[in-house]
């Protein structure tokens, strides 16, 4: 069975602050695909990365990077400088295909504060 | 890009009423969509995988009497939730997998917030 787990339940900082969200995955496959999305408040999910398993090249976009540690399991996110925009819920997911169900984890919530 | 389009966005209505949620893919074929659920502060759960043509597969615990998913054509999956009760107030989101393009990531909707009086 699959797991995704998102020990930080809320984070909050001030605006210009670095913020690492962590995430954690269990899965028994050898192929599978890690992702990131943002759920502001307005309810819908966008997409910010897709990972695949053997593809562990850390990747910064912007101001967002991501640490993909297959030895611990790990595929962590962070904001670096962030901003008031920026708060929002933030979801880790596995799946077994690029496409396939997604296992979600329980969700981040991140407050930039001004 | 790959746009998927759920309507409604919000829905309040009676309990004991049936309500039908509406995805769509507007520009590209999709012959999987996805259905989850989200309590509010919760995470989202996949309620059902609904593939074109065919009998949609539920999640463990879903009632397929309940939540009766219908994937008509390669573009329109819908959900509806029947005789609805307070419980069943939630978010329900949508997504769909390119036809063809199973590596690709799926492509969601914006959701409907369900509320049930």
């Amino acid at each position: 069975a699959q797991k995704v787990t998102q020990a930080q339940t809320e984070i909050s900082v001030v605006e210009k602050e670095d913020v690492t969200l962590d995430c954690v995955y269990e899965t028994r496959d050898t192929t599978y695909y890690l992702f990131w999305y943002k759920q502001p408040p307005s309810g819908e999910l966008v997409f910010l990365i897709r990972r695949n398993s053997f593809d562990e090249q850390n990747e910064i976009s912007g101001r967002y990077s991501w640490n993909f540690q297959k030895s611990t399991s790990s595929f962590n996110f962070t904001i670096t400088a962030s901003q008031v925009v920026d708060s929002a819920v933030y979801f880790c997911a596995l799946s077994e295909e690029s496409g396939s169900r997604l296992t979600f984890g329980e969700g981040t919530q991140l407050t930039v504060n001004p | 890009g790959a746009v998927v389009s759920q309507h409604p966005s919000r829905v309040i209505c009676k309990s004991g009423t049936s309500v039908k949620i509406e995805c769509r893919s507007l520009d590209f074929q999709a012959t999987t969509m996805f259905w989850y659920r989200q309590f509010p502060k919760q995470s989202l759960m996949l309620m059902a995988t609904s593939n074109e043509g065919s009998k949609a597969t539920y999640e463990q615990g879903v009632e397929k009497d309940k939540f009766l998913i219908n994937h008509a054509s390669l573009t329109l999956s819908t959900l509806t939730v029947t005789s609805a009760h307070p419980e069943d107030s939630s978010f329900y989101i949508c997504s769909a997998r390119v036809r063809g393009f199973s590596n690709q990531p799926q492509h969601f909707g914006d959701g409907t917030r369900l509320s049930i009086l």
